[in-house]
């Protein structure tokens, strides 16, 4: 009931494209979804966060999409860029707890 | 410091041997916490301190796991009698008071038990 549930483990995508990641919570109590960005040999940096009181949020090229009734929330990434190559986490806060549940990642490579 | 550090930023033990790993959080940063990423994988939380004391130390995966924080600065994660099972990236973050969805994180040491 803690868990966020991460797809793809894996994802190639053609530079230009269009990058799209899942996650999937069962806690309804979670009200605030980060995504965080990782490249090699380096800590995971936050990426672009949404609340559940709005469905969508963008931020340049990348936009997360909200979907209460589904508890989903999924990461999209347009025009997708070689530099974008990089472990994408989702995360959800555990109400009362203080800290953060992760998703497993996604590894996203884009091809020149 | 401009960012959250930890050293050292690599380092190689040997079986039983105990090791520590040592994190600087961002200036004024009163939670803290620690993370596993084993190679491939997703973060697994260890322990988290708000100032000096640790509410939530139920990821720590055995007593040869500890830390502690120097009030709201550095904190040490001590792992004694390694194995070879320990190797792995551990992380460390911080966030403001009121803000821990915001974790801000070290660039991780990466620990190889032979």
């Amino acid at each position: 009931q803690q868990q966020v549930k991460q797809s793809p483990q894996s994802l190639i995508v053609q530079k230009g494209g269009i990058s799209i990641i899942n996650c999937a919570y069962e806690n309804t109590a979670f009200d605030y979804f980060p995504w965080y960005q990782q490249f090699p040999g380096k800590g995971p940096a936050l990426l672009i966060a949404i609340r559940p009181d709005v469905s969508e949020k963008k931020e340049g090229r990348f936009t997360i999409s909200f979907n209460k009734s589904a508890k989903q929330f999924s990461l999209h990434i347009m025009d997708s860029q070689p530099g974008d190559s990089a472990t994408y986490f989702c995360a959800a806060p555990i109400q009362g707890a203080q800290k953060l549940v992760f998703g497993q990642g996604t590894r996203l490579t884009i091809n020149p | 410091g401009a960012g959250v550090s930890q050293s050292p930023s690599n380092k190689v033990t040997e079986k039983g041997k105990d090791v520590e790993l040592r994190c600087d959080p961002i200036s004024g940063h009163t939670a803290l916490y620690w993370y596993r990423q084993r190679l491939g994988q997703g973060l697994e939380f260890l322990i988290y301190f708000q100032g000096n004391s640790a509410p939530d130390k139920s990821g720590l995966p055995s007593d040869r796991f500890s830390a502690e924080r120097t009030g709201e600065s550095v904190s040490t994660l001590t792992i004694q009698r390694t194995q070879q099972e320990d190797s792995a990236v551990y992380l460390c973050a911080s966030s403001p008071r009121h803000f821990y969805n915001e974790q801000f994180f070290g660039p991780g040491t990466r620990l190889t038990v032979l």
